[in-house]
């Protein structure tokens, strides 16, 4: 039982360029979320899913895109890299929704640099 | 708009002293409330939570935290802390029917031997 796993752990990539981030969880949930973590702010939610093909904006969308096709899987877009977007990224998942109280199970993070 | 306020970016204590990290929200109504922390490197784990009930919640690793409407704050303690217990903490709070949850910017904990 591995929880909730993310690919790659690191990157580093120059302005204007594309990468996806995975995130996998191996626990059912049905809501998965992607955060950045930028220091002195904490955690803002970018988009989350709340099943199966649907996601949902967060506080900071702009920038980022994402997938749910797969129930394991989310993913995060960044279509064209900016200094901006220089973060650790977390995943993370829970079985039903942040509105009915419930734990977050957390990835390890993925640090991204934007040169 | 929702916010979280955790107002000790940084707190140093010996260890086996006791521990207290303030957390504030404002809110209009009650919230659900939690505490995670984050070792270095690592994912966040969540300490305790609190929704409804008795405002004292117990938590793992031996954490505690308190509910106080009248102050909006929910802090957390430990009554004597451990080397191990050197890491980030986030107080987070959330709202009945509504998936944005909003994280406080984190307080570093450091334990002197």
């Amino acid at each position: 039982n591995a929880g909730v796993t993310q690919t790659p752990k690191f990157r580093v990539l120059k302005t204007g360029q594309s990468m996806t981030l995975l995130c996998a969880q191996d626990m059912n949930h049905e809501y998965m979320y992607w955060y950045r973590q930028d220091p002195g702010m904490g955690l803002r939610l970018i988009h989350y899913s709340v099943g199966e093909g649907t996601t949902a904006k967060g506080e900071v969308p702009d920038g980022y895109n994402v997938s749910r096709l797969k129930k394991q899987n989310f993913l995060l877009g960044l279509e064209s890299a900016a200094p901006s977007q220089t973060s650790v990224y977390f995943c993370a998942s829970s079985y039903l929704g942040l509105a009915r109280y419930n734990e977050q199970f957390f990835g390890p993070g993925t640090r991204l640099t934007v040169l | 708009a929702q916010s979280v306020t955790q107002p000790d970016i940084h707190i140093t204590v010996s260890e086996g002293a006791s521990l207290e990290l303030r957390c504030n929200y404002s809110y209009g109504a009650t919230p659900y409330l939690f505490w995670y922390v984050q070792s270095p490197g690592q994912g966040l784990q969540l300490l305790l939570k609190y929704f409804s009930g008795d405002t004292l919640v117990q938590g793992i690793k031996g954490f505690e935290a308190e509910f106080k409407r009248s102050q909006s704050s929910f802090n957390l303690r430990k009554p004597s802390v451990h080397w191990s217990d050197a890491a980030e903490y986030f107080c987070a709070v959330g709202l009945y029917n509504n998936n944005d949850m909003r994280f406080g910017a984190g307080t570093r904990l450091t334990v002197k031997p």
